[in-house]
């Protein structure tokens, strides 16, 4: 069946450095691929997506590649600020299959210290 | 813009009691989601509708019961409420059960079984 992995947190970083999330996925043919965040005391919000090999989705300075050779979807940014502390989700889904749903990773929490 | 609504946004009850969660989509979407959310459990599916008089068992629907009441509404009952019960909801849509644009998601709702 489908799976999202996601690198375990909680991760803590200061203010302006460079953030990478991990994402790996399994799943057969085609899957679009996700990332969430979740401000605390919200509900999840779509940060990027990206549909198909070697796009690149991006958003408030966030981007992440679809790579079907390594079947990953890693999330980065350059510099992170204060406001990015939340929890952040990756998800995979196959729109032609079915009943499916989407799959979610378990999330990881990210902290930025000032 | 309003989305995903979900009402209420926090709710206290006592073992025994019952309530019902509402959701509301203004999208036009045909699939709609009740999640739960546990501290280091990720989201789990309890019930999911494909589509306007259907819905379906996700992974946890023991002790919940749902109602599509139409394509906008879908409510998620506690016929007993439980401690076990206590976690944050979240209900979502999407065009489809996997959509190519993935789900959107309500705000929450809090809710503490004593």
């Amino acid at each position: 069946g489908n799976s999202v992995t996601q690198m375990e947190g909680p991760v803590t970083l200061s203010e302006e450095a460079f953030l990478t999330i991990n994402c790996t996925y399994t799943a057969t043919g085609y899957p679009s691929l996700f990332w969430y965040v979740q401000y605390p005391g919200e509900g999840l919000q779509l940060l990027l997506k990206a549909t198909k090999a070697d796009d690149k989705g991006s958003n408030k300075g966030f981007e992440a590649t679809y790579r079907k050779e390594t079947t990953s979807f890693h999330l980065e940014k350059g510099s992170v600020q204060v406001s990015d502390s939340a929890v952040y989700f990756c998800a995979l889904a196959r729109p032609n299959f079915g009943n499916e749903k989407l799959t979610f990773g378990t999330g990881t929490r990210l902290t930025i210290i000032p | 813009n309003a989305g995903v609504t979900q009402t209420p946004k926090f709710q206290v009850l006592k073992t025994g009691q019952s309530m019902t969660l509402q959701c509301a989509q203004d999208m036009n979407h045909n699939s709609m989601y009740w999640y739960r959310q546990d501290p280091g459990m990720g989201l789990r599916l309890i019930y999911y509708s494909a589509s306007e008089g259907t819905t379906d068992k996700g992974e946890v629907p023991n002790g919940y019961n749902v109602s599509r009441l139409n394509k906008r509404e879908f409510s998620l009952r506690l016929e007993s409420a439980a401690p076990s019960q206590t976690s944050v909801y979240f209900c979502a849509s999407s065009e489809a059960i996997a959509g190519r644009y993935g789900y959107t998601f309500g705000s929450g709702t809090r809710l503490t079984v004593v």
